[in-house]
């Protein structure tokens, strides 16, 4: 069964670079695409971007120009940077896998996540 | 972007209720429509996809429907497990969007 694991600093200062990473074990790293998201109060679920296994990665038009995601398929995993954070962006940041039923369909979902991570901007 | 926005924010309910969650899309996005539930402290998980394909272990008492710009989550007999938040999210275009949530408690 495939499970996602975040971690990374829980805590990271104003105008500097957060960056998490997330495991994935128990199934296929490839074929999938992976996905960052957020949760905060103020801003609910918040999609940040995801990354196939060949590295091609999209991202959302309001954070584009801040985030950089990455994958490492020798170790299993992808990678979130953020920088240039402020406090808006503290929030429990999950991992998860943007997946589909089959090859042929065209209904994605995030159908595996990770537990969450919470990540605090503060000096 | 297309915005979701589901309603009611929040609703008190008695166990053996029906319960119905409604979310609107702000345009078009035929059945890309997905359900989430998500219980204190932890993470979404995903009920219901194409707005109304069962994920599998899902119970079925949780059905969805519609099309085009309005969708609706149904819990047939409300379940003192079924406390949560719940989400729907757009699947049709990107950047993927969630509705704002819609939180269930118990009477």
């Amino acid at each position: 069964q495939v499970q996602l694991q975040e971690s990374g600093p829980g805590l990271v200062r104003p105008s500097e670079t957060l960056s998490l990473t997330c495991t994935v074990s128990g199934g296929s790293f490839s074929t999938n695409y992976w996905s960052w998201m957020r949760q905060s109060p103020g801003k609910g679920l918040e999609w940040i971007g995801h990354i196939f296994h060949s590295g091609s990665a999209t991202y959302s038009p309001s954070l584009k120009s801040r985030v950089t995601i990455s994958v490492d398929t020798t170790n299993n995993q992808f990678s979130l940077r953020l920088n240039s954070v402020t406090a808006a962006d503290t929030a429990v940041y999950f991992c998860a896998r943007w997946s589909s039923v089959n090859r042929g369909s065209a209904h994605w979902y995030f159908d595996i996540w990770g537990r969450g991570i919470l990540v605090t901007v503060s000096s | 972007d297309i915005q979701m926005t589901q309603s009611p924010s929040s609703l008190s309910a008695s166990v053996g209720d029906r319960v119905t969650i409604t979310c609107r899309a702000s345009q078009n996005i035929n059945n890309y429509l997905n359900w989430y539930q998500q219980k204190p402290g932890k993470a979404p998980n995903l009920l219901i996809y194409a707005a109304s394909i069962l994920q599998s272990g899902v119970p079925s008492g949780f059905s969805g429907s519609g099309s085009g710009t309005e969708f609706t989550l149904t819990i047939s007999s409300l379940q003192p497990e079924d406390l949560a938040t719940y989400y729907c999210q757009q699947s049709y275009t990107s950047p993927w969007t969630f509705g704002q949530g819609t939180k269930v408690e118990f009477k």
